[in-house]
């Protein structure tokens, strides 16, 4: 059982370059999350999913795009990399309200946009 | 708007001193509250969940608390040792947000050998 994982871990780009973050869960989580995380403005919730084939906006969605075709899958995609998105990235999934939407988090995809 | 605060931003101790970290929250009608784990380069692991309903909740060493009338919660760590350093972030589920989190911006922890 691998929980949250997240691929890749590191990735530097260049300003206007793509780039899409993979993110797999193996515990059956209808609910997954993105995350971002900047020095002094803690985390932010880029894009939600609350079933595959469902996605919306979280509170940073400008310049990110998303994608939930399988159940177990959540990917972030990056269409004109710009600076202003160098951070940490997290994914994070939960069961529904059912079971208390406790979140489990991947390790981070850490991204420098230069 | 609904926030989340916590206080202090950073904390050392001593080891085996018994500690309590703040979060505070803007608005009671809240379904949980979580508490993480975070260590330096790392993902945010879940201590603790603390749904609307309840008081408290325990694991091992540690104590959470919820007061929603004054929009308070504690973590209690008893005798602090120092692989307990870690940044502890505190998260709120609002009621109507569907599964999401509002975090606070942690207190960073170190507790000297």
């Amino acid at each position: 059982n691998a929980g949250v994982t997240q691929t890749p871990k590191f990735r530097v780009l260049k300003t206007g370059q793509s780039m899409t973050l993979l993110c797999a869960q193996d515990m059956n989580h209808e609910y997954m999350y993105w995350y971002r995380q900047d020095p002094g403005m803690g985390l932010r919730l880029i894009h939600y999913s609350v079933g595959e084939g469902t996605t919306a906006k979280g509170e940073v969605p400008d310049g990110y795009n998303v994608s939930r075709l399988k159940k177990q899958n959540f990917l972030l995609g990056l269409e004109s990399a710009a600076p202003s998105q160098t951070s940490v990235y997290f994914c994070a999934s939960s069961y529904d309200g059912t079971s208390g939407y406790e979140q489990y988090f991947g390790p981070g995809t850490r991204l420098t946009v230069t | 708007k609904q926030e989340v605060t916590q206080i202090p931003a950073a904390l050392s101790v001593p080891e085996g001193e018994n500690l309590v970290l703040n979060c505070s929250f803007t608005d009671s009608a809240i379904y949980n509250l979580q508490w993480f784990r975070q260590d330096p380069g790392k993902g945010l692991t879940s201590l603790l969940l603390i749904q609307s309903s309840q008081r408290e909740q325990t694991s091992g060493r540690l104590n959470a608390s919820l007061d929603k009338s004054s929009g308070r919660s504690t973590l209690y760590i008893a005798a602090s040792q120092p692989g307990d350093s870690a940044t502890y972030l505190c998260a709120v589920h609002f009621s109507g947000n569907t599964g999401k989190l509002i975090f606070g911006q942690g207190t960073t922890l170190q507790v000297k050998p």
